[in-house]
């Protein structure tokens, strides 16, 4: 069965430091999102991205955040300067249609700021 | 604006009763659907199933079944015959089908789910 999936699976970085998630959504799926998820928390929209560029994006998703897709089946997540406050789960999501009767998630990235 | 409200942080089911875990939600839009979630300790989210604003019928999906009651605003996910394997976080969540509208999905704050044998 088609799967989204996320690498890393954790990541520790320091403070400051640029980290870069990486997803690769489903083979046909056109629409791509992140979203994230602060431990103990809800699950929250950061971007969206059609045809090489954002659609929707929240007041999380500042300067800081960056999306792309370099090549045909990658989709990233970069954030440039990293926070104490970044640290959170972040998932990749893809879907065929913009309002789709689904959207399918990858497992998550772990992502720890220290 | 949409917003989900999931009311119950934790719920507690005997092995192989059925459970109700309740969601309502609040949208100005004329059509939308809702999802369900499973998010196990792992940490991946798991999608359930899906419930459109127009559609008839209640979803079901094996052992999950959506009882929707648009007057209501309400989406509560049922669970027949749970399984130890079915403790876990689920969530509700909503994405405007209007056309032009944003396509993310709105989450409530999930229900923590423990299965006891």
């Amino acid at each position: 069965e088609p799967e989204v999936t996320q690498t890393p699976s954790h990541q520790v970085t320091q403070m400051g430091q640029e980290v870069i998630l990486r997803c690769v959504p489903i083979s046909n799926h056109l629409y791509f999102y992140w979203y994230r998820q602060i431990l103990g928390q809800k699950v929250e929209f950061l971007v969206s991205f059609y045809n090489n560029e954002i659609s929707e994006k929240s007041e999380i998703f500042d300067d800081q955040f960056s999306v792309e897709r370099p090549d045909g089946s990658n989709f990233t997540l970069k954030i440039r300067s990293t926070k104490l406050e970044d640290s959170a789960m972040y998932f990749c999501a893809s879907s065929l249609r913009p309002q789709g009767t689904e959207a399918f998630f990858g497992q998550g990235t772990r992502l720890t700021v220290v | 604006a949409q917003k989900i409200t999931q009311t119950q942080p934790g719920m507690f089911v005997q092995e192989k009763e059925a459970v109700t875990l309740d969601c309502t939600y609040d949208t100005s839009d004329p059509s939308y659907g809702l999802f369900w979630y499973k998010q196990p300790s792992s940490g991946e989210m798991i999608f359930l199933i899906y419930q459109g604003s127009y559609d008839q019928q209640n979803a079901t999906e094996g052992r999950y079944s959506l009882n929707f009651q648009k007057a209501r605003k309400s989406a509560n996910l049922v669970i027949s015959a749970s399984q130890l394997g079915d403790s876990a976080m689920y969530f509700c969540a909503m994405r405007s089908l209007t056309s032009g509208s944003a396509r993310q999905l709105t989450f409530g704050s999930g229900t923590q789910l423990t299965v006891l044998p």
